[in-house]
């Protein structure tokens, strides 16, 4: 079984500032391990995603990711906030498998100010 | 990259009625399809799972016989509310995974509103 918990339903940061969205896992199994965006009224866009090898992680829009299996931990960062970037954050894990489910954490409101 | 197209991507019906609503894989063969139900401001809740050529799992607590999920060919998943009502209303979402290590590809969702 697999689980995940995202600290902070909240994050506010000012624009041009560090991003980071905290992501915890549980996994029985090697985690693959995803990060979503969602924009009002849209479905998920796929940002990132851990497999095998590097843990760490680069996506679009200039978000990395990095695997720690020892934290249990896959925590979205950026470097420098943009007022785009203002959206809903989703961790996301599966197992193995093409029929596997992903399992969502319960997500993080980024907020972006001026 | 994979694409999934949902339609429509707003219904708005009246209490009693049926509403359909239509997954297509459109760059790759989705064996599986999984159809997901989102409240404002909530996490996606994963309703069930469709299986080209066999029924759908649905997870506990939905209602089969009220959600039919039908999974016609290897590029088309549907989703029927049937007998809607007013706390049916939500953001239904569906999406794929275009191979066993990927990330699943999501559609643009169904924003559904029974009156």
């Amino acid at each position: 079984a697999q689980s995940v918990t995202q600290l902070g339903s909240h994050v506010s940061v000012s624009e041009g500032a560090l991003v980071l969205l905290r992501c915890n896992y549980s996994s029985s199994v090697p985690p693959y391990l995803f990060w979503y965006v969602q924009y009002p009224n849209q479905g998920l866009q796929l940002l990132l995603k851990y497999t095998t090898g590097a843990t760490l992680v680069k996506g679009i829009n200039g978000f990395e990711a990095e695997f720690k299996k020892s934290e249990t931990s896959f925590h979205l960062t950026k470097p420098s906030a943009h007022m785009s970037d203002a959206a809903e954050y989703f961790c996301a894990v599966r197992g193995g498998g093409t029929a596997s489910k992903l399992t969502f954490g319960t997500g993080t409101r980024l907020q972006v100010m001026l | 990259g994979a694409v999934v197209s949902q339609h429509p991507s707003r219904v708005i019906c009246k209490s009693g009625t049926s509403v359909k609503i239509e997954c297509r894989s459109l760059d790759f063969q989705a064996t599986t399809m999984f159809w997901y139900r989102q409240f404002p401001k909530q996490s996606l809740m994963l309703m069930a799972t469709s299986n080209e050529g066999s029924k759908a799992t649905y997870e506990q607590g939905v209602e089969k016989d009220k959600f039919l999920i039908n999974h016609a060919s290897l590029t088309l998943s549907t989703l029927t509310v049937t007998s809607a009502h007013p706390e049916d209303s939500s953001f239904y979402i569906c999406s794929a995974p275009p191979g066993p290590s990927d990330g699943y590809t999501f559609g643009s969702g169904t924003r559904l509103t029974v009156v």
